[in-house]
């Protein structure tokens, strides 16, 4: 089955607002990390998350992995956001089917 | 450092040809990763290396692929015979000890 769900599955976004997205698993995890896909292609990790919160500039994360979720957030959105956000689990990276993030200027 | 390094970034081959993609992992890291990215399937893993071993290859789509890692240094995947069902990007990538997965630029391939 699926073992990573991603929502929303688009989103578009005016420059300056708020938005989360949201990947749940459907198992235990030991290893969850975040990656934004840029629109060259280039995947960028931007968090190691296996639980708790991290922060870093404009974007923080949140895993609870009792709750088997974990959360993305970006604040003050800006072009440069756009792209494909991708959740991936364990050490094999099951990812999930990305948000696409559209920031309009 | 200089990141995962990749070659070559695209490739342009004719069905039946053999394809060979190149991985250089980050100094230090003991595994290495390849993934594939199409529109169709996503993002998906082929193989994973621990320590130049090769862990789990599940993934390989079928026996035209193969890995190797002669050392803790490289990398390449082999297609042979090329299909242009196999034009994706691939990606390799590195880790120490399964923390922090670290992506190379990818290997843009075409098939025709």
């Amino acid at each position: 089955g699926i073992q990573v769900e991603q929502s929303p599955p688009d989103l578009i976004l005016q420059e300056g607002a708020n938005s989360t997205l949201r990947c749940n698993f459907s198992d235990s995890v030991n290893n969850l990390q975040w990656f934004h896909q840029n629109p060259w292609g280039q995947l960028i990790n931007l968090f190691y998350i296996p639980s708790g919160t991290k922060q870093n500039g404009r974007l923080s994360a949140t895993t609870v992995a009792t709750e088997r979720y974990s959360l993305l957030y970006i604040s003050s959105s800006q072009t440069t956001d756009s792209g494909v956000y991708f959740c991936g689990k364990d050490y094999k990276l099951s990812f999930g089917a990305g948000t696409t993030v559209t920031v309009r200027a | 450092d200089a990141g995962v390094i990749q070659s070559p970034r695209h490739e342009v081959t004719e069905m039946g040809q053999e394809v060979t993609l190149r991985c250089k992992p980050i100094s230090g890291h003991d595994y290495l990763f390849w993934y594939r990215q199409t529109m169709m399937r996503g993002l998906e893993l082929l193989i994973y290396f621990n320590n130049n071993v090769p862990i789990d290859d599940s993934g390989m789509p079928e026996d035209r692929f193969s890995a190797k890692m002669p050392n803790a240094s490289f990398s390449t995947l082999k297609i042979q015979p090329s299909e242009p069902r196999d034009s994706a990007v691939y990606f390799c990538a590195s880790s120490s000890a399964g923390n922090t997965i670290y992506f190379g630029e990818g290997s843009w391939l075409t098939v025709v």
